[in-house]
């Protein structure tokens, strides 16, 4: 099984309000990864958790804040967002042990208003 | 100078063809490589996963990846219209999370 499972599909939310996007894996990968999608650009990242710590926070407002409550699930909480944050939102994992190779989730399409 | 360069395209074929997508990079401590497929409005979908120099076939699929020249590629046979869709590189360090990724070659392929 190599899936990673992103909910809600889509989300539309307006600037004032307050909303997480969820992401699950049962690979038993330890690095899960947030990234942000413009369209017809390639995924940017945004945050990396390793052996749920963050290890990475490439300077991304704080508007998003992400959480690892444990190895399987990564949430990104949402607050005060822009219109410009509209965009295809992906969860990524990997396993950080080996090299591997990382896998995508469907995204959650944001759109916000 | 971006660390890893890809043709945008877009690139049409006709059915049946062999499609050629390529990317070049500057960071020779690239050492991980990677394929991905995504179609509109989808989350990227791995095809391929590479480490050393060589070729690497997977069905209608192969990746090539020269270190020396710091080039990769990946050719899709009997192109079909299933195929089209957005192609990303992507490559990483040894130890690193992080990837890097090319800004994608959408291709069509026409019936």
């Amino acid at each position: 099984d190599t899936e990673v499972t992103q909910t809600p599909k889509h989300l539309v939310m307006g600037m004032t309000n307050k909303k997480s996007l969820k992401c699950e894996q049962h690979m038993g990968h330890r690095a899960m990864y947030w990234y942000k999608q413009k369209a017809k650009k390639p995924p940017e990242l945004m945050f990396v958790y390793s052996y749920e710590k963050l290890s990475i926070n490439e300077s991304v407002p704080s508007r998003f804040s992400p959480e690892c409550p444990n190895s399987s699930l990564l949430n990104l909480h949402l607050h005060a967002l822009q219109p410009e944050d509209s965009a295809l939102y992906l969860c990524a994992s990997s396993d950080p042990s080996l090299n591997t190779e990382a896998f995508f989730g469907q995204g959650t399409r944001l759109t916000v208003v | 100078q971006k660390e890893v360069e890809q043709d945008p395209g877009p690139l049409s074929v006709p059915e049946g063809a062999i499609v050629s997508l390529n990317c070049t990079y500057s960071n020779s401590a690239f050492q991980y490589f990677m394929w991905y497929r995504q179609y509109s409005r989808k989350g990227p979908e791995l095809l391929m996963y590479t480490y050393s120099s060589g070729n690497k076939e997977d069905g209608r699929f192969t990746a090539q990846v020269d270190k020396s020249s710091k080039y990769i590629s990946l050719f899709i046979r009997d192109s079909q219209p299933s195929d089209s869709a957005t192609y990303l590189c992507a490559m990483k360090r040894t130890g690193a999370n992080n990837l890097f990724f090319g800004t994608g070659t959408r291709l069509t392929v026409i019936p």
